[in-house]
């Protein structure tokens, strides 16, 4: 099976731009998780989607946004970026039953540069 | 709410010799618990996980840990460590919160181990 993959790997963006980052699923999984790691905060939960709807959220401003297309695959956007937006962005789907949708398999992230 | 410490930011150790990457938790829900590794670069990487049954679960690359719900602990052991597993490790934990779920994956702030020659 394929794993989680991201596109694009890596980002340079300017102050105040948006960028929209992709995500694939492993087959079969129908939750998305995203996750920002930074050297400062570590890694942060930002949303979760199931199904297409967002089903948990975490502590971070309305300019990061996310949603899942019927496919699975997700995509996040962050609007009007900040210079503390430049992290490493993570995505992690799982299984969608029982105790294995705990599990949460990582793709190998998007490196957002913002200058 | 859910929290993860872990003891250690650096731990440096020599070649084939044993380690211990501390882990403690604070939950007031059921727990499943989880060790991630990540590698220069890269992605995270499951490593190993508890989510019922046996206390103690391993790795097919030797690591194992140990879930102790009384100290509320998941120490992650390996009897001899190699070059390769040079990395950083991140201990994790989600759960159950009054029934409902909770799939979201709080980390600790991460155990950088150095494996030397």
């Amino acid at each position: 099976k394929a794993g989680v993959t991201q596109t694009p790997r890596y980002l340079i963006k300017t102050r105040g731009q948006q960028v929209t980052l992709s995500c694939s699923p492993i087959s079969g999984h129908r939750s998305v998780s995203w996750y920002q790691q930074t050297p400062g905060q570590g890694l942060q939960f930002l949303f979760e989607y199931f199904s297409e709807t967002q089903r948990n959220k975490g502590n971070f401003p309305g300019r990061f946004s996310g949603r899942q297309f019927s496919n699975s695959r997700s995509e996040m956007n962050v609007s009007t970026l900040e210079l503390g937006d430049s992290a490493l962005y993570l995505c992690a789907s799982s299984s969608p039953s029982g105790r294995a949708s705990y599990e949460q398999y990582f793709g190998p992230g998007t490196r957002l540069t913002v200058t | 709410a859910q929290s993860v410490t872990q003891l250690d930011s650096q731990v440096p150790v020599f070649e084939e010799a044993p380690v211990e990457l501390r882990c403690n938790y604070s939950s007031s829900v059921s727990v499943y618990l989880f060790w991630y590794v990540q590698y220069p670069n890269q992605g995270l990487q499951l490593l190993l996980k508890y989510l019922s049954g046996s206390t103690l679960v391993e790795s097919i690359n030797g690591f194992e840990a140990e879930f102790n719900k009384s100290q509320t602990s998941f120490h992650l052991r390996k009897p001899s460590v190699h070059i390769s597993d040079t990395a950083e490790y991140f201990c994790a934990v989600s759960g159950t919160v009054g029934g409902g779920s909770n799939y979201k994956l709080t980390f600790g702030k991460g155990t950088l181990l150095t494996v030397n020659p």
